[in-house]
């Protein structure tokens, strides 16, 4: 399966403020996908990051709030914007292979 | 849209004892369903996955069954193993490829030695 590496691992940030999360594969894969996984709960699909084009957002999820960028087959970044501390949780990228999906390590973002 | 159910939110077993987590889909239309492990502070990792034209599928101590016209599916864990303490996710998928993937809302996994 593809190696899958996020920056930053973690970080605190202020109210207000933005995080970009970057999400790095190490060969070329179709299908990128966010992830968010609120504390002790299931993960919630944010959007489809499609390379060259505008991700496609779940109901819920805006580009306003997440805009996300992918400028080629192997890397992504999510921007969680105008942060508030509902937005602390585990951000996670995947990749999809055929019918398979794998998983980066995630970002745990704290918002104070 | 697509809705997964899991059951049980919490399971604890014994050391070698057989450990059972259900889930129900709501799309006839999902045809590919796997299932992840998620260890503490850990992504979640793939452990087994069931595409819609099988009926079970066995890895090692692993397996999953498949019911579509019940739209059911179950990961079934033997001779378990303090190593196998983890949150449990069952998945679903619409389009059968890998993308949009509905969760389930997981199962905490106790191994008691």
């Amino acid at each position: 399966s593809a190696v899958i590496s996020q920056k930053p691992s973690r970080d605190i940030c202020q109210r207000g403020t933005s995080l970009t999360i970057q999400c790095q594969v190490d060969s070329q894969v179709t299908m990128m996908f966010w992830y968010r996984q609120q504390p002790g709960q299931s993960l919630t699909l944010i959007a489809t990051a499609n390379q060259g084009s505008e991700a496609t957002y779940e109901s819920g999820f805006v580009i306003d709030k997440f805009p996300i960028s992918r400028p080629n087959l192997t890397f992504s970044t999510l921007t969680v914007s105008n942060l508030s501390p509902e937005d602390s949780s585990i951000y996670l990228c995947s990749v999809g292979q055929i019918y398979e999906q794998y998983f980066g390590p995630g970002t745990r973002l704290t918002v104070t | 849209g697509e809705n997964v159910e899991q059951h049980p939110s919490t399971l604890s077993v014994q050391e070698g004892d057989s450990a059972v987590i259900k889930c129900t889909y709501s799309d006839s239309a999902s045809n590919y369903f796997p299932w992840y492990k998620q260890e503490l502070g850990k992504r979640p990792q793939l452990i087994i996955d069931i595409r819609s034209n099988v009926g079970e599928k066995k890895d090692q101590r692993i397996a999953v069954t498949l019911n579509k016209t019940a739209k059911h599916f179950s990961l079934h864990i033997t001779e378990t193993q303090p190593e196998d303490s983890a949150v449990y996710f069952c998945a679903a998928s619409l389009s059968g490829s890998a993308r949009q993937l509905t969760f389930g809302s997981g199962t905490q996994l106790t191994v008691l030695p």
